[in-house]
């Protein structure tokens, strides 16, 4: 079945930095890989929505500046914390949907603690 | 209302017994309809999709889809303790295929 590999799975930042997640598609073309973030007990919050080779989507509430996303390949999506700030400290996840367009795969998930 | 409703429970079963997890949608052009499982602390993992009405059965797992009445339903035959976990309903909207989620179901599968 359809793969989506992420990296890291968690990772610890100081603020003011910036961090970045990487998601991978391993045995399939992803035209759309979405980014989620979910804070604890609480549901997923779709971010951004990214194709290949043009500008994410983002939804709205969520700044374009600061989460920045690029799909640069079919099968690479990466998004930057940029700046962190300890209120960024979320379980990021992201999820590819393959070109049948059947299903959506998700990522392993990011921990993202900023301190 | 919510475009996507689920129960949020926690829904207890005993072992063995089957487990009743319902969803409810307001868009009537919704097309797709995933049921997912998410473990604490982990993401989330596609159970079943189904675009028909109807029944669609896998092992244990069983979605049923009635478009007339906008609901979506997942069962689950002979519970197991492991099957504890969140189950969201998601369904698939708009042209930019993006996916609309409940908040989920909270499972426990008691033993």
């Amino acid at each position: 079945g359809a793969v989506v590999s992420q990296h890291p799975s968690w990772v610890i930042c100081k603020s003011g930095t910036s961090v970045k997640i990487e998601c991978r598609s391993l045995d399939f073309q992803a035209t759309t890989m979405f980014w989620y973030r979910q804070f604890p007990k609480q549901s997923l919050m779709l971010m951004a929505t990214s194709n290949e080779g043009s500008k994410a989507t983002y939804e709205q509430g969520v700044e374009k500046d600061k989460f920045l996303i690029n799909h640069a390949s079919l099968t690479l999506s990466t998004l930057t914390v940029t700046s962190a700030h300890p209120e960024d400290s979320s379980f990021y996840i992201c999820s590819a949907r393959d070109m049948a367009g059947k299903g959506y795969t998700f990522g392993s998930g990011t921990r993202l603690t900023v301190v | 209302q919510k475009e996507v409703e689920q129960n949020s429970g926690p829904l207890s079963v005993p072992e063995g017994a089957i487990a009743s997890l319902n969803c409810t949608y307001s868009d009537r052009g919704s097309q797709s309809f995933f049921w997912y499982r998410q473990y604490s602390g982990k993401s989330p993992e596609l159970i079943m999709f189904i675009y028909s009405n109807g029944d669609k059965e896998d092992g244990r797992f069983t979605a049923q889809l009635n478009k007339a009445s906008q609901y979506v339903s997942l069962l689950i035959r002979d519970s197991q303790p492991s099957d504890s976990a969140t189950y969201l309903c998601a369904l698939n909207a708009g042209n930019n295929r993006k996916l609309i989620w409940g908040l989920g179901t909270s499972l426990a599968v008691n033993p």
